[in-house]
C-alpha cells in the first residue's frame, strides 16, 4: 500500500492557461474522489469515479473542469482558462468501497496558484 | 440541505491535556456515517475516528473519542493526554448516504508543550 499519490504538488500558472493535474489511487480502490480546498475552508467535493465511470460532478465544476479516468486507474483533473478563483488545493482520494467500511483516504495534493 | 458546522475555529491546550472539538450537523437521512479527519501542517489528510449514524456506542481508538448525539446532531472530538504530534487542522465529515464526504470548516488545535 503506497498510499494515493498526485503530481505536481505546486503548480503556478498564468491567468487564461490550461493546467492538468495527475492522481495515483491505492491500487486496487475503484473509487475516486476529487476535492477543492481553499484557504481557511473543509475540502468541497467536485466529482468521483467509480471505475472508469464518472458517477457525480458538483455544481462547483465548471464547464472548463473536466476529469478523466480512462481505464480505472490513475485520474487527470484539467482545467482550461484559469482563473484567479481556481487557486486552491486540489485533493484527490481513493477508496474500495463506499460508507464506514471503507473510508476514503487522501493524497497530499496539487496547491494551485494562479498568477 | 445539509450542513456541517464546527463553531472553534482555533484552540489550543497544554501537552498532556485533554481537549474536545465540537461539530454539528443537519440532515433528514436516518442512517449516515461520521468522520473525524486531522490535516497537520503541509501533510495529507488523516482519517482519525469513524462512527455509524445506527450504532449508539461511541468508537474509541486509543486516545482519541467520540460523543456521537444523534438527537441533537452532534459529533465531538475528545483527544486525551495530547501530544505536540497532535498538532493539526481537524475536519468532521459526513457521508450522507451519497458516498461523497461533506466536510466542516475546520478547527485549528495547537498543542503547546
Amino acid at each position: 500500500d503506497t498510499g494515493v499519490s498526485q503530481d505536481p504538488r505546486h503548480k503556478i500558472t498564468k491567468r487564461g492557461q490550461n493546467v492538468t493535474f495527475r492522481c495515483d489511487p491505492i491500487s486496487e480502490h475503484n473509487r475516486l474522489y476529487w476535492y477543492r480546498q481553499t484557504l481557511g475552508q473543509g475540502p468541497e467535493f467536485l466529482t468521483y469515479f467509480q471505475n472508469e465511470a464518472q458517477l457525480e460532478k458538483s455544481r462547483l465544476l465548471s464547464d472548463r473542469f473536466s476529469a478523466e479516468r480512462p481505464k480505472g486507474s490513475f485520474s487527470t483533473l484539467e482545467i482550461q482558462r484559469t482563473e484567479q478563483g481556481d487557486s486552491a488545493m486540489y485533493l484527490c482520494a481513493s477508496s474500495s468501497g463506499a460508507g464506514y467500511t471503507q473510508p476514503q483516504h487522501f493524497g497530499d495534493g496539487t496547491r494551485l496558484s494562479i498568477l | 440541505a445539509q450542513t456541517v458546522t464546527q463553531s472553534q475555529p482555533e484552540m489550543s491546550v497544554q501537552e498532556a491535556e485533554t481537549v474536545t472539538l465540537s461539530c454539528t450537523y443537519d440532515t433528514s437521512e436516518s442512517n449516515y456515517y461520521l468522520f473525524w479527519y486531522k490535516q497537520p501542517p503541509s501533510r495529507q489528510m488523516i482519517l482519525v475516528i469513524r462512527q455509524e449514524a445506527y450504532k449508539q456506542q461511541n468508537a474509541t481508538e486509543n486516545r482519541f473519542s467520540v460523543n456521537f448525539q444523534k438527537a441533537a446532531k452532534s459529533f465531538s472530538l475528545k483527544i486525551s493526554d495530547s501530544q505536540l504530534g497532535d498538532t493539526a487542522m481537524y475536519f468532521c465529515a459526513f457521508d450522507f448516504g451519497n458516498e461523497k464526504l461533506t466536510f466542516g470548516t475546520g478547527t485549528r488545535l495547537t498543542i503547546i508543550p
